[in-house]
């Protein structure tokens, strides 16, 4: 079966500061890599993915990801955050042959003033 | 636009109560997908739907059942409501390809008293 960590569940930091938010995935066959995001009371939106090709991907508001086969990670960065990413950002995994989306715990980015 | 809609944001419901959430998407996507959200677990997969009264279940099946008549519409079912079912309710669809994006709703959040 596959799962996802998502290593931090809280990540506190400075507007304009980088941020990294980590995601571990365990799985032995191909997948597809997804970052969403959910602001306060609203539904998740998709960030990016990854799919094949180059393992850098990004994604909007400046957010890129890197796949990392062989580290089995998936980390989502930003070079410098602002006050309006402060949301909730989950990791997901979608296994090859599989169709079902299966998520991380969530990490919560506070971005203070 | 793409549309996934939860038909109630807010739902109270007594202890042993049949309950019933639907949802519908407007994008004539085969895959459709119930979720529970909680703090510190994030979203973990209850069932999945590929195709018309076909399901799977996922993770936390237990105390739930699921119905997919139509294409377009899912329902999640509460079989007699218990006090640790409250919780975010997420629905979400896509297409039939594993590497697509998942469409979200905005959520119903249940609580049973």
């Amino acid at each position: 079966a596959q799962s996802v960590t998502q290593l931090d569940s809280q990540v506190p930091v400075f507007e304009e500061a980088p941020v990294e938010l980590r995601c571990n995935y365990s799985s032995s066959v191909s997948v597809y890599l997804f970052w969403y995001v959910q602001y306060p009371n609203q539904g998740l939106q998709l960030l990016l993915k990854y799919l094949s090709g180059s393992t850098l991907v990004k994604g909007i508001n400046g957010f890129e990801a890197e796949f990392n086969k062989s580290q089995t990670s998936f980390h989502l960065r930003k070079p410098s955050v602002h006050i309006s990413d402060t949301a909730e950002y989950f990791c997901a995994v979608v296994r090859g042959g599989s169709e079902k989306l299966v998520f991380g715990k969530g990490t919560k980015l506070t971005v203070n003033p | 636009d793409v549309k996934v809609t939860q038909s109630s944001r807010y739902l109270v419901k007594r202890t042993g109560e049949k309950v019933f959430l639907e949802c519908v998407q407007d994008m004539d996507h085969e895959n459709m997908f119930w979720y529970r959200q909680d703090p510190g677990l994030g979203l973990r997969l209850i069932y999945f739907s590929y195709d018309v009264k076909m399901k799977e279940k996922g993770d936390i099946p237990e105390g739930y059942s699921v119905s997919r008549e139509k294409k377009e519409r899912f329902s999640l079912i509460l079989e007699s409501a218990s006090t640790n079912q409250t919780s975010m309710y997420l629905c979400a669809s896509s297409t039939g390809a594993a590497n697509t994006e998942a469409f979200f709703g905005q959520g119903t959040r249940l609580t049973v008293v």
